[in-house]
């Protein structure tokens, strides 16, 4: 069975950093590019970007170019999200998914994690 | 505001059919038969409903259907349920330097 855990809720202060994850598991994790999705409190879908982790491999919206960092140890089946310094605008919901087809970035996403809230707020 | 257009809000009575539109340019729907479509129950993670215009993936009823027609996508509920009442996205594949866009979401109500 196909699964992406994400790590827990997180309350951080504007200005900090923070890493959260995503970890697969019931599939082939190097060959499926893996997403990032973001949705603000009571708002839309937002594509951030997408990794391949066989080789890491990343591309990034341009809304959220330099926003964030995504990153992938395919060690351990793990991909993350990460920011260097928070702001409160980043509150919001975040999720992880995997495209429906291997190697194909240009595939939908069909498997999604539960999605780790984030807040920010001093 | 979002890089493709859809109707805030639809409603429909068990039974009948709706229509949701996804309207975007020749640069994201028109250029690319990569529009997908997405669930989204409150509290919930997005389920997709729809895939490469009008494929559904297994497991997906077929009253849901996908069509497109120059730079706007639809779906298609028919027969509607109370289940099927939960917020719908729109996605197009937009070029190798956007990769994707979704919609603003349309709030399904089965009155």
């Amino acid at each position: 069975e196909v699964q992406l855990v994400q790590s827990g809720a997180e309350v951080k202060k504007p200005g900090e950093s923070l890493k959260i994850s995503c970890k697969g598991s019931g599939y082939s994790f190097t060959s499926y590019w893996i997403g990032w999705v973001r949705q603000m409190p009571g708002k839309g879908l937002e594509w951030m970007g997408i990794i391949y982790p066989g080789d890491s491999d990343t591309r990034y919206s341009p809304s959220f170019q330099g926003q964030v960092t995504i990153s992938a140890d395919k060690s351990i089946s793990t991909a993350y999200l990460q920011w260097s310094s928070l702001k409160a605008s980043d509150t919001a919901m975040y999720y992880c998914a995997r495209t429906q087809w291997p190697f194909s970035s240009t595939s939908p996403f069909d498997y999604w994690g539960q999605g780790t809230l984030v807040t920010v707020s001093s | 505001q979002s890089a493709l257009t859809q109707p805030a809000s639809v409603s429909g009575s068990p039974g009948q059919s709706i229509t949701i539109s996804c309207t975007g340019t020749s640069s994201d729907v028109g250029g690319y038969n990569y529009v997908s479509w997405y669930q989204q129950h409150p509290g919930k993670a997005p389920k997709l409903m729809i895939y490469d215009v009008s494929k559904r993936p297994s497991g997906v009823s077929n009253r849901f259907s996908g069509s497109k027609s120059g730079n706007t996508a639809s779906l298609t509920i028919s027969g509607l349920q109370a289940e099927d009442e939960a917020d719908y996205y729109c996605c197009s594949y937009a070029g190798s330097s956007t990769y994707w866009v979704f919609g603003g979401g349309t709030k399904l109500t089965v009155l």
